[in-house]
This record gives structure tokens, C-alpha cells and sequence, in this order.
């Protein structure tokens, strides 16, 4: 059975740094990407950030570049997603996925992780 | 605002049919067969219902169907349940090129009267 369990959820100020982590289970973790997906407290998802197998390869939404990393421990089975410079905005649900084939779409879903920038 | 316009609500009795509309652009949904669908239940993760525009992972009903037409893409629930009613999102993948990558659409909820 797959698993995916995201921690490091905070409340937060802003400027301030996270660093979310998300343990994989059930699958063969090494040999899929993975992507980040956030949801607003009442609003819809937003696309985040993703990882090739490898994590040689990493992508970003616009609204995070620059400020987020995205990485991956294969041999540890989890993956990351370093929060520097947060904002308000940023205020979120994280969600860990799976991707079935990089960003084509998302197969398996965490239960997320809430973090809170707020001063 | 979302890439991805979805109607913000629709609603049906049960075993009705209700179709869920998603339009994007050339650059999206009118590219490439990517569209996949999401149900979210409250407080709950996003659920894959629908991949590649008309597939349907294992285990979802068969009253869920997918569909496309240029740059909108749709998803047809048909004979509604109680338990359907939730929350629908469409995804694009958006290509590598333009550096968007994927999109969301801003979701649609689902009432079951």
C-alpha cells in the first residue's frame, strides 16, 4: 500500500524558513518523481514544485522560485521542500504526491501538512 | 485566479448525470492529453479520478468518464450518489517550454440534493 506522510508544518513569521518532509512508503520511491502541491485554506490547489527520480531535475511554480527547494533522500525514502523568505501567501496545506510520470499527473496523495506565516 | 476555469458549483439529484466543464487554453488542455481530474472530500487528500483524459485508475467507479474538445476538457459523473458529493479539480500538464508546467483549475463543487 502506498504511503506518503508530510510533517514540518508550522506556524511561522514571515521571512522566517520551513522545511517540510514527506516519508514514502509502498512503492519504489527511488524510481518516481514527486511533486508538492499546497491548497490555501479555502481555496483550490496550486501546483508547488516537483523532482525527477534522481532529483537531478527540479521544476517550480513562479510563485515560489527563487524562495523554496525541493529535494530528495532516495536512500531514506523522503522528500523535502526547503521554505525560505515566507510570506503570508504562503499560507497553506502542503501537500506530498506522487508523480505517476513527472507532472503528467498525481497518482497518490499525502494527508498534508499545515503551515501557518503569520506575525 | 486559476489557469483552468471550472463553474464553481453544479449540483443534480441522485441518478442524475452531472458534467463537470474545464477550459484551458492551446498552451494546456488544447496541447496535450494530460488532463486528469480530482475529488476531494472535506479535510480530506485529492483523490485521482480521471488521468489522460479518459483514463480511470483502478478501483474508481465507472460512472466517472473523461472527455475533450479543443481546449475544454470535461468530466461526466453518471447516476450521482450521496457520496460523490465533494469537491472537482482538472489538471493540464502545461509543457516544459513556457515554464508553467502544471495547472490547476479552481475547482468545482459538487452538491448531491
Amino acid at each position: 500500500e502506498v504511503q506518503l506522510l508530510e510533517s514540518g508544518g508550522d506556524l511561522v513569521q514571515p521571512g522566517g524558513s520551513l522545511r517540510l518532509s514527506c516519508a514514502a512508503s509502498g512503492f519504489a520511491f527511488s524510481s518516481n518523481a514527486m511533486s508538492w502541491v499546497r491548497q490555501a485554506p479555502g481555496k483550490g490547489l496550486e501546483w508547488v514544485s516537483a523532482a525527477s527520480p534522481g532529483g537531478g531535475t527540479t521544476y517550480y511554480a513562479d510563485s515560489v522560485k527563487g524562495r523554496f527547494t525541493i529535494s530528495r533522500d532516495n536512500s531514506k525514502n523522503t522528500l523535502f521542500l526547503q521554505m525560505n523568505s515566507l510570506r503570508a501567501e504562503d499560507t497553506a496545506v502542503y501537500y506530498c504526491a506522487k508523480d505517476e510520470e513527472m507532472l503528467y499527473y498525481f497518482d497518490y496523495w499525502g494527508q498534508g501538512t499545515l503551515v501557518s506565516v503569520s506575525s | 485566479q486559476s489557469a483552468l476555469t471550472q463553474p464553481a458549483s453544479v449540483s443534480g439529484s441522485p441518478g442524475q448525470s452531472i458534467t463537470i466543464s474545464c477550459t484551458g487554453t492551446s498552451s494546456d488542455v488544447g496541447s496535450y492529453n494530460l488532463v486528469s481530474w480530482y475529488q476531494q472530500h472535506p479535510g480530506k487528500a485529492p483523490k485521482l479520478m480521471i488521468y489522460e483524459v479518459i483514463r480511470r485508475p483502478s478501483g474508481v467507479s465507472n460512472r466517472f468518464s473523461g472527455s475533450k474538445s479543443g481546449n475544454t476538457a470535461s468530466l461526466t459523473i453518471s447516476g450521482i450518489q450521496a457520496e460523490d458529493a465533494a469537491d472537482y479539480y482538472c489538471c493540464s500538464y502545461a509543457g516544459r517550454s513556457t515554464f508553467t508546467y502544471v495547472v490547476f483549475g479552481g475547482g468545482t463543487k459538487l452538491t448531491v440534493l
